[in-house]
């Protein structure tokens, strides 16, 4: 069955420290990866996906199919990117529904 | 705001209730999403429309849900006989299907939500 697994509940770091969220993914094809985001007290929305290869907000992510990983990066962390960070797969078909991770709270301290 | 919206924002209940939810998606998206939130975890797939048609339905929607999206464009979630269970946020998003079925994602919109509270 289709997955996505993302190991940190909580991430805590420093204003200016670099940022990895990790998360992991089982589906057998070729998947569509994406990162949403929710700030406090609005809605969620996407930050990036890899078919894009973007640089949102300073965060980038990779598909490795490998490792089957699209963890998020971001080289010095603001306190702006306080948020909780979802992963998200969809497999395609008709129906383009995401399946999401748990999420994981970044919580950038100054 | 020409977002998603989503009425009511929060609904408490007593078990055993009937309560129904309303999706307003943006205006011109063909697609509608319903998905469930429970605290702790992501959300989670229920349903979604493209047009009118409700074209698929996960397990998660069991046979006290029903879904409707009658004239294609808002939608209605209803919840007969709630349960303790049926507590968590219930989230709408709509996207624009464009290309045809099967071709690559179109981003979903999220709205706000729905947070149910059964007593």
């Amino acid at each position: 069955a289709q997955r996505v697994t993302q190991p940190e509940k909580l991430l805590s770091v420093f204003k200016g420290a670099p940022v990895e969220l990790k998360c992991n993914y089982s589906y057998s094809g070729s998947p569509e990866l994406f990162w949403y985001v929710q700030y406090s007290r609005q809605r969620l929305q996407l930050l990036l996906r890899h078919i894009s290869r973007e640089s949102i907000k300073g965060f980038t992510a990779d598909l490795n199919k490998g490792e089957t990983s699209f963890h998020l990066k971001k080289p010095f962390a603001q306190e702006e990117d306080s948020a909780m960070y979802y992963c998200a797969l969809s497999y395609g078909g008709a129906t383009n529904k995401l399946i999401f991770g748990t999420g994981t709270l970044l919580a950038v301290q100054p | 705001d020409t977002g998603v919206s989503q009425d009511p924002r929060h609904k408490i209940t007593k078990r055993g209730q009937n309560v129904t939810f309303r999706c307003d998606p943006i205006s011109e998206h063909n697609r509608l999403y319903w998905y469930r939130q429970t605290l702790g975890q992501g959300p989670e797939f229920l349903t979604y429309f493209q047009n009118e048609a409700q074209l698929e339905k996960s397990r998660l929607l069991s046979d006290r849900f029903s879904a409707e999206r009658p004239k294609g464009s808002f939608s209605t979630l209803e919840i007969q006989r709630t349960e303790q269970g049926d507590s968590a946020m219930y989230l709408c998003a709509s996207s624009l299907l464009a290309g045809g079925v099967g071709s690559s994602y179109n981003e979903q919109f999220f709205g706000p939500g729905t947070r149910l509270t059964v007593l």
